[in-house]
């Protein structure tokens, strides 16, 4: 399987436990993107990536939400202390923006990580 | 003013009829605009993409764009129950900036 596959696809912990989520993108794509979705809503963007470096963070992003991508292919999104309120479907998409006018980036989305917070 | 706006529906289509989906933007500098489709308690896949003023066709769907309006649509012809899910808009405003999502709509449609 070549999509973006994510790592666990369910997670349920206690509240103020540390968890950490994987994503593997499509290999050749440079972005990475991290969503959050609660029902009902659309994807929240949190944080992207091009390549290695971590270009925009939401400002809905708390000091307790690090993501890392060291060798530009895979990423990982950690919560740390989490809360109820983090219950949430994560999704991670890649991408390769096309440098073309007009700019597309056209991503495409791993099955998700559903993190229950107990 | 939120940046993409969708109606959250439901919206309810007999089988068989044409389903119109609506969204909305804010930024005039927008370049391109994506169409997702999302199950429930599943990830969004995507349908179709467009950036040019116009229809663009591919099967059952087509995307319409009128810029100046800022507004984009996605026509679901001969819709059938399995064409049942959640529709979310995206769009990628100018220069290397994040893709925005609309809250999506619910689409139903009736056997």
């Amino acid at each position: 399987d070549t999509g973006v596959s994510q790592d666990p696809r369910h997670k349920i912990t206690k509240r103020g436990q540390n968890v950490t989520f994987r994503c593997d993108p499509i290999s050749e794509h440079n972005r990475l993107y991290w969503y959050r979705q609660t029902l009902g809503q659309g994807p929240e963007f949190l944080t992207y990536f091009q390549n290695e470096a971590q270009l925009e963070k939401s400002r809905l992003l708390s000091d307790r939400f690090s993501a890392e991508r060291p060798k530009g292919s895979f990423s990982t999104l950690e919560i740390q202390r989490t809360e109820q309120g983090d219950s949430a479907m994560y999704l991670c998409a890649s991408s390769l923006p096309r440098d073309s006018k007009p700019l597309t980036d056209t991503q495409y989305f791993g099955p998700g990580t559903r993190l229950t917070v107990l | 003013q939120k940046e993409v706006e969708q109606n959250s529906g439901p919206l309810s289509v007999p089988e068989g009829a044409i389903a119109s989906l609506n969204c909305t933007y804010s930024d005039r500098g927008s370049q391109s605009f994506f169409w997702y489709r999302q199950y429930s308690g599943k990830s969004p896949e995507l349908i179709m993409f467009i950036y040019s003023n116009g229809d663009k066709e591919d099967g059952r769907f087509t995307a319409q764009l009128n810029k100046a309006s800022q507004y984009v649509s996605l026509l679901i012809r001969d819709s059938q129950p399995s064409d049942s899910a959640t529709y979310l808009c995206a769009v990628l405003a100018g220069g290397y900036q994040k893709v925005t999502f609309g809250t999506g709509t619910k689409l139903q449609v009736i056997p």
